[in-house]
């Protein structure tokens, strides 16, 4: 079974600070990752989407990086601000027909002035 | 752009009732999704629908059953609430499986059972 992990669960950086964010899965046979970020009350919004053949993507401020072989996956955010603060979800999906998405439990990002 | 919107943001009913949450897609995918989301329990997968009138158990199904006759709405009924169905509930869509597309999500409906 599909286990997927993300670390630290909480973390606080001054503004302009470039991070790191972290999600190691046990079953290195998957189709894709997505990373989301969620704002208190609301719903997933999807911020990047990485291939199982593909080593990065990238996205203005933001990079995701895959290595599949030893199950990680790592959200890089340059130059840090305020309205990044929100939680950082990453999501592992295998192949086949409507196969479900297995979330980690989430990074929650306070970006401080 | 992408588009998943759930009929209500804030919902509360009463023990007992049988309750209706809508989603509506669209993006003509096939596949749409409903999850709750508890602190600490992180993100549940209840139902999805690969297709309409089609359907599939998540890992948390009792209690609630859903419904797509068209292809852009997927419903969740509970159908008699109960206080620990109180939660986040999260409708996703998402395009065919073979064209690696990313989950979409709404916005989420609050939904409280006194």
């Amino acid at each position: 079974k599909q286990e997927v992990t993300q670390i630290p669960a909480a973390l606080s950086v001054p503004e302009g600070e470039n991070l790191v964010l972290n999600c190691s899965f046990t079953d290195s046979a998957i189709y894709n990752l997505q990373w989301f970020r969620q704002d208190p009350g609301k719903g997933l919004t999807s911020l990047l989407l990485i291939q199982s053949s593909q080593r990065e993507q990238t996205s203005g401020r933001l990079n995701a990086s895959l290595d599949k072989s030893s199950g990680r996956s790592t959200l890089y955010i340059a130059a840090s601000q305020p309205g990044d603060s929100a939680t950082y979800l990453c999501a592992v999906r295998r192949g086949g027909t409507a196969s479900k998405l297995t979330f980690g439990t989430g990074t929650r990002l306070q970006v401080t002035l | 752009d992408v588009k998943v919107t759930q009929s209500s943001r804030y919902l509360v009913k009463r023990t007992g009732e049988k309750v209706f949450l809508e989603c509506v897609q669209d993006m003509d995918h096939e596949n749409m999704f409903w999850y709750r989301q508890d602190p600490g329990l992180g993100l549940r997968l209840i139902y999805f629908s690969y297709d309409v009138k089609m359907k599939e158990k998540g890992d948390i199904p009792e209690g609630y059953s859903v419904s797509r006759e068209k292809k852009e709405r997927f419903s969740l009924i509970l159908e008699s609430a109960s206080t620990n169905q109180t939660s986040m509930y999260l409708c996703a869509s998402r395009g065919r499986d073979r064209e690696a597309q990313p989950q979409h999500f709404g916005d989420g409906t609050r939904l409280s059972i006194l």
